[in-house]
Order: C-alpha cells, then sequence, then structure tokens
C-alpha cells in the first residue's frame, strides 16, 4: 500500500542552525513528492516538487529512490520557517495526494 | 480573488444530524477536492471531482456524498453524522491543465457530540 512516513512530530532548532525534516514512502511505482507547508494562521501551500529540483525559501529535497525518501533541507534555518511541514505522494494523475502526519518546525531565536 | 473558500469555519452537530460543507472556487480550476484531518495524521482524501459532472471516491469515502454542483462548487454532505466524523476539512482545487499544484481553502473544523 502506498504510504508516506514523517517519523517526526516536532523538530526544535536555533536560528542559523541546518534542518532536516524527514520523509520517507512506500510506492511500487515512479514517485512523484511533494512538500506543502502551512504556516501560523495561513493556508495550506506547495512548497516544492521534486521534479522541479529548484530550491524554495532556501529549502530543498533530493529524492532518493533506493532508500525512498525524500527529506527537506535547509542549511541555516530562520525563524519565519517555523511552521507544519507535510510530505506527499502524489497518485492518479496529481489527483491523489497521499500526505504524510506532518513535522511541526519550530526555530528558536 | 478569494481563491479556496469554504462555509462555515466551525460547526457544531449531534449525532445524526445531517449537514453540507460548502466550497467554492474563483480560479476556474476543473479538479476539486475534499480532506479530513484527524490529530497526528495527515490529511485524508475523501472524494475529488475531476471535472464539472464527475466525482470519485478517494481514501476515506464512507459517511460522505458530494455533488459537484458547477465548475466553482464543490460541497460535502454528513447524512447522519457520527463522532468518528469530528475532523478538520479542507476543499482544494487544482488547474489540472496546467499544474500538479492544489489549492487549498482555510478549513472546516467540524465536532460532533
Amino acid at each position: 500500500a502506498q504510504r508516506v512516513t514523517q517519523p517526526e512530530k516536532l523538530l526544535s532548532v536555533f536560528k542559523g542552525a541546518p534542518v532536516e525534516l524527514k520523509c520517507n514512502y512506500s510506492y511500487s511505482g515512479s514517485p512523484e513528492l511533494f512538500w506543502y507547508v502551512q504556516y501560523s494562521r495561513q493556508r495550506l501551500q506547495l512548497l516544492l516538487r521534486h521534479i522541479s529540483r529548484e530550491s524554495i525559501k532556501g529549502f530543498t529535497a533530493d529524492l532518493n529512490k533506493g532508500e525512498t525518501s525524500f527529506h527537506l533541507k535547509k542549511p541555516f534555518a530562520q525563524e519565519e520557517d517555523s511552521a507544519m511541514y507535510y510530505c506527499a505522494l502524489g497518485l492518479g494523475g496529481y489527483n491523489k495526494l497521499i500526505f504524510g502526519a506532518g513535522t511541526r518546525l519550530a526555530v528558536h531565536p | 480573488n478569494a481563491g479556496v473558500t469554504q462555509t462555515p469555519k466551525f460547526q457544531v452537530l449531534k449525532t445524526g444530524q445531517s449537514m453540507t460543507l460548502q466550497c467554492a472556487q474563483d480560479m476556474n480550476h476543473n479538479s476539486m477536492y475534499w480532506y479530513r484531518q484527524d490529530p497526528g495524521m495527515g490529511l485524508r482524501l475523501i472524494y475529488y471531482s475531476a471535472s464539472e459532472g464527475t466525482t470519485d471516491k478517494g481514501e476515506v469515502p464512507n459517511g460522505y456524498n458530494v455533488s459537484r454542483l458547477n465548475k466553482r462548487e464543490f460541497s460535502l454532505r454528513l447524512e447522519s453524522a457520527a463522532p468518528s466524523q469530528t475532523s478538520v476539512y479542507f476543499c482544494a482545487s487544482r488547474d489540472d491543465l496546467l499544474s500538479y499544484e492544489q489549492y487549498f481553502g482555510p478549513g472546516t473544523r467540524l465536532t460532533v457530540t
């Protein structure tokens, strides 16, 4: 069965520290993976998609098919990065998103 | 543009009552979605509509019905609410011709007592 696992409920770091939010997936096909983010009092929004291979707000994510992972990384965390981050697996022509349970990132001054 | 709007923001129901959650989008998107989010879990797809006039089941459709009223609106109905349906409900839409990105509404917090 398709599944997305985010093992950490909470990740707490200090400003300027590196951040890695973990995501592992279970899917036998070729995965389409996304990171969505929800800032306080804002809507859930797309952060990045694995195929685009771009850096958004300093975040990058690399798909590792061997380890079935799609970890989100940022070299230097900022306070404004504090939010809930969700990893998602896209199926059925992007009509079905399987979400992980989410990781709350708290960046302290 | 308001994007995706949902009404109501909050609702409390008694077991067995019915209600309809409303969702509308002003982005001319073809595809629309309903999700639920329970504490400690990710969003789970209830139903989706790939185009006006079509609907399909997602992961957790039991206990729900949907209507794609027109291109803008996609409603979710609970015919006989149960405490297990206490959740936060999110609507989303996507321009399937242009993008993989889903745009989300602000959510409806539903409590069934």
